[in-house]
């Protein structure tokens, strides 16, 4: 199974900081790589998708970038409803395979 | 507005069963790959399994092949989740979802996790 490591696991920020979170695969994924949003009690909630394509809805201050292992999630100016735990998820292959998860918080 | 509801958690012994029950509102459930994901008490997202739109195809994690069986009737517009031999490990918030094929423009599919449910959850105890 691929293995998908997030970094940092925890972030503490401020309304209006620029966020970047990182997502490595164990192996080339292409851009099959998704970015999802989950605030406690609730469920996951799609960001992005191909590892850069902005799923509809979505407030366009979320962006993705990178293709075969390396990938990033950036926040260019973390509002307070963004205070979430994020996870990749690969779509190369299966068994499909998240990230641990980062945890935001607020400074 | 589209919609999916979980059904059937609760609280069983190791080595018991359970059955869970997925119902989409809003959209034509046979048109769609189906997905449970679940999450363990304080810790990060697990995908379990998935199931083709006529059920002709399915895949599994390792951890519950053999155990698990995932099931669809597009009749009822419903997805299931039959959970056999659990053990304490399984104890985990279910989430199903749809699993759907968003379009790049440029002629590739990717798969994404789009509508998702509000979780039920298991809770395997002596």
């Amino acid at each position: 199974a691929i293995q998908m490591t997030q970094s940092p696991s925890s972030l503490s920020a401020s309304v209006g900081d620029r966020v970047t979170i990182t997502c490595r695969a164990s192996q080339a994924i292409r851009s099959d790589l998704g970015w999802y949003q989950q605030k406690p009690g609730k469920a996951p909630k799609l960001l992005i998708y191909g590892a850069s394509y902005l799923q509809s809805g979505v407030p366009p201050r979320f962006s993705g970038s990178g293709s075969g292992t390396d990938f990033i999630l950036t926040v260019s100016s973390l509002q307070p409803e963004d205070f979430a735990t994020y996870y990749c998820l690969q779509d190369y292959s299966y068994p499909r395979t998240f990230g641990q998860g980062t945890r935001v918080e607020i400074k | 507005e589209e919609h999916l509801v979980e059904s059937g958690g609760g609280l069983v012994q190791p080595g018991g069963s359970l059955r869970l029950s997925c119902a989409a509102s809003g959209f034509t459930l046979s048109t769609y790959w189906l997905t449970w994901v679940r999450q363990a008490p304080g810790k990060g997202l697990e995908w379990v399994a998935n199931i083709r739109k006529d059920g002709s195809t399915i895949y599994y994690v390792d951890s519950v092949k053999g155990r698990f069986i995932i099931s669809r009737d597009n009749a009822k517009n419903s997805l299931y989740l039959q959970m056999n031999s659990l053990r304490v490990e399984d104890t985990a918030v279910y989430y199903c979802a749809r699993d759907a094929n968003n379009y790049d423009g440029r002629g590739y599919y990717y798969d994404v996790f789009d509508i998702w449910g509000q979780g039920t959850m298991v809770t395997v105890s002596s």
